[in-house]
């Protein structure tokens, strides 16, 4: 049981090439999440996934759409990278079927740098 | 709006000494408080949740604690691998299952 997984642990991308970071979960979960954690800034919500089939905006969208591709995989895609956007991202997944449930659990991380 | 606020932002202890983490909290309808542990170049690790005023959670040398409008980590007897950083979230029964971070304290012990 891995967990959340995340790919490419490291990433260094020039202004205005495009990536997508990949994370998946091995636990059945239905949400999904992705945050970017900035110095001083905290976790920030970027986008999530209640639901396969479902996406939804967090606190910082832009320059970022995202991909529920099935039950397991959630993507996160940069069209055209802004140095804004150097950061440290990270996954979660959570199955808030009751109180007990609602742990949101992270991957390992993807550390970006745009030049 | 829901905002969480973390103090201090650094904390130096002396291995054994005890001390206490603070996180204040404004939310309209609290789900829950979460504490996680975040080592260097790694993802946030969960340490507990708490529901409802008056709650305690254990685990080690750590204890959570929950009051109307802020938390407490206590840690007692610290040892060096208590060293990381503490984020404190809390999720709003308005907002779904999303989470509210504050900016974490960064707790070193020294041996």
């Amino acid at each position: 049981n891995a967990g959340v997984t995340q790919t490419p642990k490291f990433q260094v991308l020039k202004t205005g090439q495009s990536m997508t970071l990949q994370c998946a979960q091995d636990m059945n979960h239905n949400s999904m999440y992705w945050y970017r954690q900035d110095p001083g800034m905290g976790l920030r919500l970027i986008y999530y996934s209640a639901s396969e089939g479902t996406t939804d905006k967090g606190e910082v969208p832009n320059g970022y759409n995202v991909s529920r591709l099935n039950k397991r995989e959630f993507s996160l895609r940069l069209e055209s990278a802004a140095p804004s956007q150097t950061s440290v991202y990270f996954c979660a997944s959570t199955s808030p079927s009751g109180r007990f449930t609602d742990t949101q659990y992270f991957g390992p991380g993807t550390r970006l740098t745009v030049l | 709006e829901d905002q969480v606020t973390q103090s201090p932002e650094a904390l130096r202890l002396q291995e054994g000494e005890s001390s206490s983490l603070n996180c204040s909290y404004t939310v309209s309808g609290l789900r829950g408080l979460f504490w996680y542990r975040q080592d260097p170049g790694k993802g946030p690790e969960f340490l507990f949740t708490l529901y409802s005023a008056g709650e305690e959670k254990e685990k080690e040398r750590l204890k959570a604690t929950l009051t109307k409008k802020e938390s407490f980590l206590h840690i007692t007897a610290p040892k060096p691998e208590d060293s990381a950083t503490y984020l404190c979230a809390v999720q709003d029964y308005n907002q779904g299952g999303k989470l509210i971070f504050g900016q974490g304290t960064e707790l070193s012990v020294k041996p």
